[in-house]
């Protein structure tokens, strides 16, 4: 069974400092995505990563890849109030009988003090 | 182009009662999924569809819950007889090729 575990689970930050937060798997595969999710709402696409190394940047958001490691990190910089909100990592496990199915971490609440 | 849309949004319902979730995914996506998602967890598959084909459901508890998805296109998830444990948001999710899913926004089910 493939796991994912994110850490941590929790984190409150003042604005302005930088932060990450992981996700490690427990099998092999390249394909990792991030979601961020608003309470009440659903998931929103954050970051698709697709290959060793791969690393992607949207404003204050960092996310890459280590397959050899079975690691993804989202790095949060100056952070700010609207990050506050749940990070998911997800893995696909490259399994075609899974049909691409995706495996979630539980979850990172981020929490954004002034 | 318009997104996946799900209804209801919210649902209360007492305990051995039955419920239907409906989900449109975007149009020309092959792959339906349902999760579901208990507060404080990441979504968990249930089941997943390629066109009116399912592709895996061993995590759906089938002596209660049941899907379709006819036409390739569509889907309902059913569950008879509910169960407290079920309350939880049910999230629909599609996508073209076995990549990127586009998650809709949801249906947050009470059993009380």
């Amino acid at each position: 069974e493939l796991k994912v575990e994110q850490n941590p689970l929790f984190l409150s930050m003042q604005e302005g400092k930088n932060y990450t937060i992981y996700c490690n798997y427990s099998t092999t595969s390249d394909r990792l995505y991030w979601y961020r999710q608003d309470p009440g709402k659903s998931l929103e696409s954050l970051f698709v990563l697709l290959s060793n190394g791969a690393v992607k940047q949207e404003g204050r958001l960092m996310a890459s890849l280590d397959t050899k490691a079975r690691l993804s990190t989202l790095h949060i910089t100056a952070a700010v109030h609207d990050l506050s909100a749940t990070y998911f990592c997800a893995v696909d496990p490259l399994d075609s009988n899974s049909g691409y199915a995706l495996n979630f971490g539980k979850g990172t609440s981020l929490l954004v003090t002034p | 182009e318009a997104g996946v849309a799900q209804s209801p949004r919210y649902k209360i319902i007492e305990k051995r009662q039955s419920v239907a979730f409906w989900c449109n995914p975007i149009s020309g996506h092959a792959t339906l999924y349902w999760y579901q998602q208990i507060l404080g967890q990441g979504p968990k598959l249930l089941i997943q569809f390629q066109n009116n084909g399912v592709v895996d459901d061993s995590q759906l508890p089938k002596d209660r819950f049941s899907a379709e998805r006819l036409k390739g296109v569509d889907s309902t998830l059913k569950i008879q007889p509910a169960k407290l444990e079920d309350s939880a948001v049910y999230l629909c999710a599609s996508s073209p090729a076995g990549y990127e899913q586009y998650f809709g926004p949801g249906t947050r089910l009470t059993v009380t």
